[in-house]
């Protein structure tokens, strides 16, 4: 089946980039997701990247995708301590009616 | 549009009792999903809904019934409470060829 995996914690200064990453073992996955998750909340899709791109660019954003390792990544340029958060990755194929999540990571920025 | 809402937002149970978790979306969505949230893992599939009358089990079904009779609204019956079952509920709804999946707020249950 379907696999998402993700490191469970990581801690950045702010000010300084902040790269989130992960894997699936999907070769069929068509679309991947990041999602923010802040405490008590929902969850925020902060940005997508379908199968065919190796990269995407919104804003602090970037999402680079390796399909060949099937390793997915999302760098925060200059992270601010309104981005700690826990952050999602999610992945969903062909003919699949929901996503696949990883476990999350949660991300601390330090002052 | 409000989107993809849920009520309640808290509720607490004591074992045995059953209740329903309402969600409802207003963009005319046709897939609609349920996902379960508990500490240190992602979301995991519970049910989830192609269209109205059309309902298909996910990865951690038992415990849980749905229908569909609408596009509109998608319920989540827990039929006799658990604690296993405390956790943070999401519903999420999207096009088939849309790309993005917007959840609801959540519901926070507590099973004692």
């Amino acid at each position: 089946g379907e696999d998402v995996e993700q490191s469970l914690f990581l801690s950045v200064r702010e000010g300084d980039s902040s790269v989130i990453n992960c894997t699936y073992t999907d070769s069929s996955s068509t679309y991947l997701y990041w999602y923010k998750q802040e405490p008590g909340a929902g969850l925020q899709l902060l940005t997508y990247i379908f199968s065919n791109m190796d990269m995407k660019q919104d804003q602090r954003l970037t999402v680079l995708l390796n399909k060949k390792d099937k390793h997915l990544s999302l760098r925060i340029a200059d992270t601010q301590t309104g981005d700690s958060a826990i952050y999602f990755c999610a992945e969903t194929g062909a003919g699949r009616r929901a996503l696949t999540f990883g476990s999350g990571t949660r991300l601390q920025v330090q002052p | 549009n409000a989107g993809v809402t849920q009520t309640p937002k808290f509720q607490v149970l004591k074992t045995g009792q059953s209740m329903t978790l309402q969600c409802a979306q207003d963009m005319n969505h046709e897939y609609m999903s349920w996902y379960r949230q508990d500490p240190g893992m992602g979301l995991r599939l519970i049910h989830y809904s192609v269209g109205a009358g059309i309902t298909d089990q996910g990865e951690v079904p038992n415990g849980y019934n749905v229908s569909r009779s609408t596009t509109e609204d998608f319920p989540l019956r827990l039929l006799s409470a658990a604690p296993s079952q405390t956790s943070v509920y999401f519903c999420a709804s999207r096009t088939p060829q849309g790309d993005e999946q917007f959840f609801g707020p959540g519901t926070r249950l507590t099973v004692l």
